[in-house]
């Protein structure tokens, strides 16, 4: 098993909403990333997990709340989101924690709209 | 922090033409990314290189560290090769530094 689920694919949902996304690999991966593209743009690192510890925030706004639940679960809990956080969510994992070079693997997305 | 430049930004090419995209970066790296994202997709990876050449199929992916600069090729492209491939780097953080992608059509 070499995939990153990723649930639900599509989210809509209201600014005053609270939902949550969902991330899963049995790969024995000990890394774990949140990232988020908006359109036509690369990919911007949101939070990193190592061990099942957060290791990087990157100054996300205290409205995205990331979980890691165990080794191989990774939620991102939303609530009161704006607008302007639609994008398309992006779980990935590695092998190796943090400092470690292991390659990459992605899973499909979650496309969110916030109305 | 790394910069990585990708070029060219855009790609259009007919069908069965040998298709190269550049990658360069600032800064010394552990390992190097290829990565395809279809429109409104996921993001797959092609390779990860450290040093040398990769060959996958059609695609060959290659690194000079020395010179901090990779490259991508595609042989016989096809129309299902039209994507966005995107080169990223690793360096001692955790996470990528990506570069601003390549969209490449393939027309038949």
């Amino acid at each position: 098993d070499t995939e990153v689920t990723q649930t639900p694919k599509h989210l809509v949902m209201g600014m005053t909403n609270k939902k949550s996304l969902k991330c899963e690999q049995h790969m024995g991966h000990r890394a774990m990333y949140w990232y988020k593209q908006k359109a036509k743009k690369p990919p911007e690192l949101m939070f990193v997990y190592s061990y099942e510890k957060l290791s990087i925030n990157e100054s996300v706004p205290s409205r995205f709340s990331p979980e890691c639940p165990n080794s191989s679960l990774l939620n991102l809990h939303l609530h009161a989101l704006q607008p302007e956080d639609s994008a398309l969510y992006l779980c990935a994992s590695s092998r190796f924690g943090t400092g470690g070079s292991g390659e990459l693997f992605f899973g499909s997305g979650t496309q969110l709209s916030v109305l | 922090k790394n910069e990585v430049e990708q070029s060219p930004q855009n790609l259009t090419a007919q069908e069965g033409e040998f298709i190269t995209i550049n990658c360069s970066y600032s800064v010394g790296i552990s390992a190097l990314h290829w990565l395809q994202q279809h429109p409104g997709g996921g993001i797959v990876s092609l390779f990860m290189l450290s040093s040398g050449k990769k060959k996958h199929g059609r695609l060959i992916a290659t690194i000079n560290i020395q010179e901090k600069h990779s490259s991508l090729h595609i042989t016989a492209s096809h129309p299902r090769d039209s994507a966005v491939y995107i080169c990223a780097v690793r360096g001692g953080a955790d996470g990528l530094t990506f570069g601003k992608g390549t969209h490449l059509i393939i027309q038949p």
